[in-house]
């Protein structure tokens, strides 16, 4: 299947620091990715879909200004948490949906990323 | 609003026997139906799928069976082996649209 990498899959910051999350699709071009965080024990929950070359569209309840989304080109998508603090500590997880994903909604999940914040 | 439900928060399972996890969902709306695997620290993968327009879809020990008058779906894993012990999503999506409803999810734990 398709792959989708992460980086960085750990990160420790101070709060009121911001914090970058990128995420990729290694062998295939992704018009849209899309964001999801998870807290423990819950579900995935969707921040965000990531359009390549235009504004990122938010879920009810998730704030464009903190959390920063670029989908800069068919392969790159970056998750920027602005002024983090520790109520944004999460499991941050993007994915991306190849050709054959967009009838099935099958996505490609990257490794997550773990973000705390002291 | 919880649109996609697994009411089983975990599930414990002998080696070889049959692994049944289920999921309930209530919008009518959905016509995909996926089963994602997830591993501690890891981002989930793709298991099966099933369209709404069919009741069963097999792919090896992997079994997806559709209710749809009953708004229930379940994934059959037989026989259970050790290395099947995760976290189980059930996740929708509507016709056309991008999104993903998931699940609570399952923690799968099976023993030799």
């Amino acid at each position: 299947g398709a792959v989708v990498s992460q980086h960085p899959s750990w990160v420790i910051c101070k709060s009121g620091t911001s914090v970058k999350i990128e995420c990729r699709s290694l062998d295939f071009q992704a018009t849209t990715m899309f964001w999801y965080r998870q807290f423990p024990k819950q579900s995935l929950m969707l921040m965000a879909t990531s359009n390549e070359g235009s504004k990122a569209t938010y879920e009810q309840g998730v704030e464009k200004d903190k959390f920063l989304i670029n989908h800069a080109s068919l392969t790159l998508s970056t998750l920027t948490v602005t002024s983090a603090h520790p109520e944004d500590s999460s499991f941050y997880i993007c994915s991306a949906r190849d050709k054959t994903g967009a009838n099935t909604g099958e996505l490609f999940f990257g490794e997550g990323s773990r973000l705390t914040v002291l | 609003d919880q649109q996609v439900k697994q009411n089983s928060p975990s599930l414990s399972v002998q080696e070889g026997r049959i692994s049944i996890l289920n999921c309930d969902y209530t919008n009518s709306m959905f016509d995909y139906f996926l089963w994602y695997k997830k591993y501690p620290a890891e981002g989930p993968t793709f298991l099966i799928s099933i369209s709404s327009i069919k009741d069963k879809n097999e792919d090896g020990r992997f079994t997806v069976f559709l209710n749809k008058s009953a708004k229930h779906l379940s994934l059959h894993i037989v026989p259970s082996q050790p290395g099947d012990s995760a976290v189980y999503f059930c996740a929708a999506k509507t016709g056309g649209g991008n999104k993903l409803t998931f699940g609570t999810g399952t923690q799968l734990k099976v023993e030799l």
